[in-house]
This record gives C-alpha cells, structure tokens and sequence, in this order.
C-alpha cells in the first residue's frame, strides 16, 4: 500500500524567496506521483506529476519537482514566490498498476509575505 | 465548459437523515472517485470506479454508498447522516494520456447536526 507523507503542515515564505515543500513516499512498486494545489473554497488542481519518465518535472506556474527514487522523494520547489502562491498544496502517489487510486499527503498551507 | 460538476455546493442535514450528492463528468473518462476532506488529513478515498456498473471501496467507505449506471454520473449516497461525515466531498474523475491526472469538482460542503 502507498503512503504519503509532507513535512510541515505549513510554511510561510517571503515574496521572491524560495518555495520547498517536502513530500516523501512509500510504495511496493514504482510509483506515480502527483502534486495539487487547492485555493481557497476551490477543488483541486494538478501541478505536476510523475510517471517514470524524466526525474525532473516541470508543471504549470513556474513550479518543478524532482523524483528521487534513492531518498523516497519528491519535493516541490519555485525558485522565487509570488502572492498568488498562497495555497495549499498535496502531495500524492499511486501505484503503477491502480493508477486511479491516489492516497494523499496531509497538505501543506503555503502562506506568502509581502 | 468541460469538467466535473458537483451539487449541491453546500447542505446542513440532520443526524440520522439520508442524502445523494450528485456527481457529473463531461469528458468521458472512465474512472470517478470520491473523497472526504478534513482539516489535517489530506483526502481520504471513499469509493470508487473504473466504469459504468462497477464501483469499489475506497478507504472510508463506511455509511455512504455509490453507483455508476453511467459513465457521466457517480452519486454519493449518505444513508443516515452521522456527525462525524460533516466534512467537505470531492469528485473526480480521471483521464488517461496527455492530461493525466485527476480533475476535481468544486466540492460540496456538508455539516451534520
């Protein structure tokens, strides 16, 4: 069974500064990871995610994450954070082979200061 | 516009009433789940399915049921309201290729009295 875990229920960064939000993982098998964001009074919406093919992926609004299969890893960074960032943010893993099965982390609220 | 739509947004029931929250997709995709929201614990899986007549238990699946008779529709049934299911519910569905990934309703906000 996969689980998730994200270091810090919440972080608060400075406007420019960077955006690290740690996530590890547990899985049996290879697995596909996913970050979301959440706005306020909104669902949810895919940033990146991984499914065994670069380390290094790309996602939507300047974020990136890289795949660390050694260290059971998959951090979120932004190199500098802007008001709008401010969410809260989910990591999530599925196995291979149940790919619509997503466990989730417990969530990371992102608060940005001017 | 495509997507998962979700209603109602918002409902207050009492302990012990019954209720479907509905749950419609416009994308054809084949797999929908739902999950339950609490402060602190990330989403929890409720049910589940990967197409019309079949649907799964998720990990929270006690005191709701679901049915698919359609690919579009995947109602919640909440058979009598406990406190403890105020909570807020998403649905999503899933499509396979290049949008991978989940897409989610806006939600529904539920509180049990």
């Amino acid at each position: 069974a996969q689980s998730v875990t994200q270091l810090g229920s919440h972080v608060s960064v400075s406007e420019g500064a960077l955006v690290l939000l740690r996530c590890n993982y547990s899985s049996s098998v290879p697995p596909y990871l996913f970050w979301y964001v959440q706005y306020p009074n909104q669902g949810l919406q895919l940033l990146l995610k991984y499914t065994s093919a670069a380390t290094l992926v790309k996602g939507i609004n300047g974020f990136e994450a890289e795949f660390k299969k050694s260290e059971t890893s998959f951090h979120l960074t932004k190199p500098s954070a802007h008001m709008s960032d401010a969410a809260e943010y989910f990591c999530a893993v599925s196995d291979g082979s149940n790919d619509y099965k997503l466990s989730f982390g417990a969530g990371t609220t992102v608060t940005v200061r001017a | 516009n495509a997507g998962v739509t979700q209603t109602p947004k918002f409902q207050v029931l009492k302990t012990g009433q019954s209720m479907t929250l509905q749950c419609a997709q416009d994308m054809n995709h084949e797999y929908m789940s739902w999950y339950r929201q609490d402060p602190g614990m990330g989403l929890r899986l409720i049910h589940y399915s990967v197409g019309a007549g079949i649907t799964d238990q998720g990990e929270v699946p006690n005191g709701y049921n679901v049915s698919r008779s359609t690919t579009e529709d995947f109602p919640l049934r909440l058979l009598s309201a406990a406190p403890s299911q105020t909570s807020v519910y998403f649905c999503a569905s899933y499509g396979i290729g290049d949008n991978y990934g989940y897409t989610f309703g806006s939600g529904t906000r539920l509180t049990v009295v």
